[in-house]
């Protein structure tokens, strides 16, 4: 069946480091990608979206690829900041079925 | 996007009894659907609601146990029956919002979650 492989965490970086969330799929058909973001105490929130191969998400300076040849939806940011301090979680959602399925989660930890 | 607001935001409740959380969204929706996240970990899902018929409910969650009403296209709740202290959870509500690109490919909206805590 579906589903989402990301890598575990906790990640610490320090702050104006780059940022590597891996995050690779399976899945039948041609699903769409999403990356959400949960910071402490709050819901998920939508931070970028890819519906077909090649396409490229890019939000608040995050950016991801979806790349069907390796399958992967991996989450980068050049420079990271103490406020993006969180839990990210890529997703799938699978052609036509109305599911999503949903990584492990990877909180990150940004320190100044 | 959709607007999602739940009732209650957080909840501390004794074993045994039950709790019902409300979802509201600001337009109307074909499909909602309501999460479990338990501490420290990913969503899973519980159960799709579609306005005019039964829940759907996932593998290993069960209607006496999670009742779920969807009386119109804006709003749902889930109940939380006889609970014990392995229930104490984030429970979150979601929306789908199709997005139509050479196909239907979905996107979901969520709402803050409700965080409940059982003694």
């Amino acid at each position: 069946g579906d589903s989402v492989t990301q890598m575990e965490g906790p990640v610490t970086l320090s702050e104006e480091a780059f940022l590597t969330i891996n995050c690779t799929y399976t899945a039948t058909g041609y699903p769409s990608l999403f990356w959400y973001v949960q910071y402490p105490g709050e819901g998920l929130q939508l931070l970028l979206k890819a519906t077909k191969a090649d396409d490229k998400g890019s939000n608040k300076g995050f950016e991801a690829t979806y790349r069907k040849e390796t399958t992967s939806f991996h989450l980068e940011k050049g420079s990271v900041q103490v406020s993006d301090s969180a839990v990210y979680f890529c997703a799938l959602s699978s052609y036509n079925f109305n599911k999503f399925y949903f990584g492990s989660g990877t909180k990150l930890n940004v320190k100044p | 996007s959709a607007v999602i607001s739940q009732k209650p935001s957080r909840d501390i409740c004794q074993r045994g009894t039950s709790l019902t959380i409300q979802c509201q969204v600001d337009s109307q929706v074909t499909m909602m659907f309501w999460y479990r996240q338990q501490p420290g970990q990913s969503l899973t899902l519980i159960a799709t609601a579609n306005q005019g018929s039964e829940a759907t409910y996932e593998s290993g969650f069960v209607i006496d146990k999670f009742p779920i009403s969807r009386p119109n296209l804006t709003f749902s709740t889930l109940t939380v029956s006889n609970m014990s202290p392995e229930d104490s959870s984030i429970y979150l509500c979601s929306v789908e919002d199709s997005i139509t690109s050479g196909g239907a490919y979905n996107e979901q909206f969520f709402g803050p979650g409700t965080r409940l805590t059982v003694l």
